[in-house]
């Protein structure tokens, strides 16, 4: 199974850039990289997810290195609603079984 | 909007009390998922269920167990409650076999505890 490390907590000015980052040296060929995110005392909400190339939507980008063994979630402008655990997950197991397996998240801190 | 809601926020139950947890989806989902999430231990899944009828432990299913007698509908019993139950329990549903193109979608969770 494919695991994530991530530093547990990072600090972020308002309307600076947010780069988080995640490894998954073990990924394998057909896993996918997710990313969610949990503000406190609410269930986690989906942000973005990659398998190669990088991914933009309305939320964030992902930045996934050619080797796939490391990945950066970029909030562009973070606002201090951006305040929660931002989660790494690489999907592990056959397709059917549904496992997402959470790692400890690292908690972003935006700051004024 | 597509919404998965979870029955209760917060609960007070006593031990050995039976507790039901219900959550249910809007989006015709396939799948759906129990998870409980403990500081210092993340999201661990006890029970996901890809069918109606079906369903399949997870990493720590002891002393729970589910129901899915319709498609939206993915309920969460606790036989007896024990005060190691206590924790926040979180309900997801993706549509299909999780492949990588889909994602789970999380309800705002209920608050269990157990005195």
């Amino acid at each position: 199974d494919a695991k994530t490390t991530q530093p547990p907590s990072m600090d972020c000015a308002e309307g600076r850039a947010a780069n988080l980052p995640c490894n998954h040296s073990t990924i394998s060929g057909n896993e996918y990289v997710y990313w969610y995110r949990q503000i406190h005392s609410q269930g986690p909400q989906y942000i973005i997810h990659g398998l190669k190339n990088n991914e933009t939507n309305e939320m964030a980008s992902l930045i996934i290195t050619e080797d796939r063994k490391s990945s950066t979630l970029i909030l562009p402008h973070a606002t201090l609603r951006d305040t929660a655990v931002y989660y790494c997950i690489v999907r592990v197991g056959p397709s059917n079984t549904g496992k997402l397996i959470f790692g400890q998240g690292t908690t972003l801190q935006v700051k004024p | 909007d597509v919404k998965v809601t979870q029955s209760s926020r917060y609960l007070v139950k006593r031990t050995g009390e039976k507790v039901f947890l219900e959550c249910v989806q809007d989006m015709d989902h396939e799948n759906m998922f129990w998870y409980r999430q403990d500081p210092g231990l993340g999201l661990r899944l006890i029970y996901f269920s890809y069918d109606v009828k079906m369903k399949e432990k997870g990493d720590i299913p002891e002393g729970y167990s589910v129901s899915r007698e319709k498609k939206e509908r993915f309920s969460l019993i606790l036989e007896s409650a024990s005060t190691n139950q206590t924790s926040m329990y979180l309900c997801a549903s993706t549509k299909g076999q999780l492949s990588g193109a889909n994602v789970l979608t999380f309800g705002a969770g209920s608050r269990l505890t157990v005195l």
